[in-house]
């Protein structure tokens, strides 16, 4: 099963918008309302920001959102801060057989 | 307050084996299904084990099966990852990560609290 694809990098100004893309197949983004996305800062664990396409987990800033096309998902992160510049990964339920993929992941810059 | 703690870590040679651990505490851990994820030296991701809340059911990512065992010890609040003729593409650091609804054990709605990471590195 091969990785989901992202751009691998994307920046915004503070208080800019930017949206990150994860695209996949029928068999996984496309053939399920799972997907999720993490937020990764350099030497830490992943943090979870969106689930279920859209909705955030509690504590997790509203300007943080997701959606997602077909085989096509988005995270768009409005109202860039500093503390948004991370390695953003997304990831899709694939089935029994093998279960997640994991996108390839986005570096966000804050310039 | 939620925390997983994972232990296990280290160099090994090609060949050998390794077992992780996760402690756990400040949850139910019997009640949640939980997985391994491991992130190769400057990569991605990678998705690499499930298991059940009751250790019913286990599945893995193809190029571990056979090799990787995974399971748990709900008495102790422990996961465990049994790494067994470790290759070089195994050398990553090592998240167990707890899902987020403990009523679906496979994690469909993602991962809400992970460790720290251990890091394995498998070399001669």
């Amino acid at each position: 099963q091969s990785a989901l694809t992202q751009p691998p990098s994307a920046s915004g100004s503070p208080g800019q918008s930017v949206t990150i893309s994860c695209t996949g197949t029928s068999s996984d983004v496309g053939g399920y309302n799972y997907v999720s996305w993490y937020q990764q800062h350099p030497g830490k664990a992943p943090k979870l920001v969106i689930y279920e396409v859209s909705k955030r987990p509690s504590g997790v800033p509203d300007r943080f959102s997701g959606s997602k096309s077909g085989n096509t998902a988005s995270l768009t992160v409005s109202g860039l801060q500093a503390e948004d510049e991370a390695d953003y990964y997304c990831n899709s339920y694939a089935g029994s057989n093998i279960f997640y993929v994991f996108g390839t992941g986005t570096k966000v810059t804050v310039l | 307050q939620v925390q997983l703690v994972e232990s296990g870590g280290g160099v090994v040679q090609p060949g050998r084996s390794l077992r992780l651990s996760c402690a756990a505490s400040g949850f139910t851990f019997s009640n949640y299904g939980m997985h391994w994820v491991r992130q190769a030296p400057g990569k991605g991701l990678e998705w690499v084990a499930v298991i059940w809340y009751d250790a019913s059911n286990k599945y893995y990512e193809d190029s571990v099966k056979g090799r990787f065992t995974i399971s748990r010890d709900n008495s102790k609040s422990t996961l465990f990852l049994q790494m067994n003729s470790l290759r070089a593409e195994d050398t990553a650091v090592y998240y167990c990560a707890r899902v987020r609804d403990y009523r679906d054990s496979s994690g469909k709605g993602g991962f809400d609290y992970w460790g720290q990471g251990t890091l394995v590195t498998v070399s001669s």
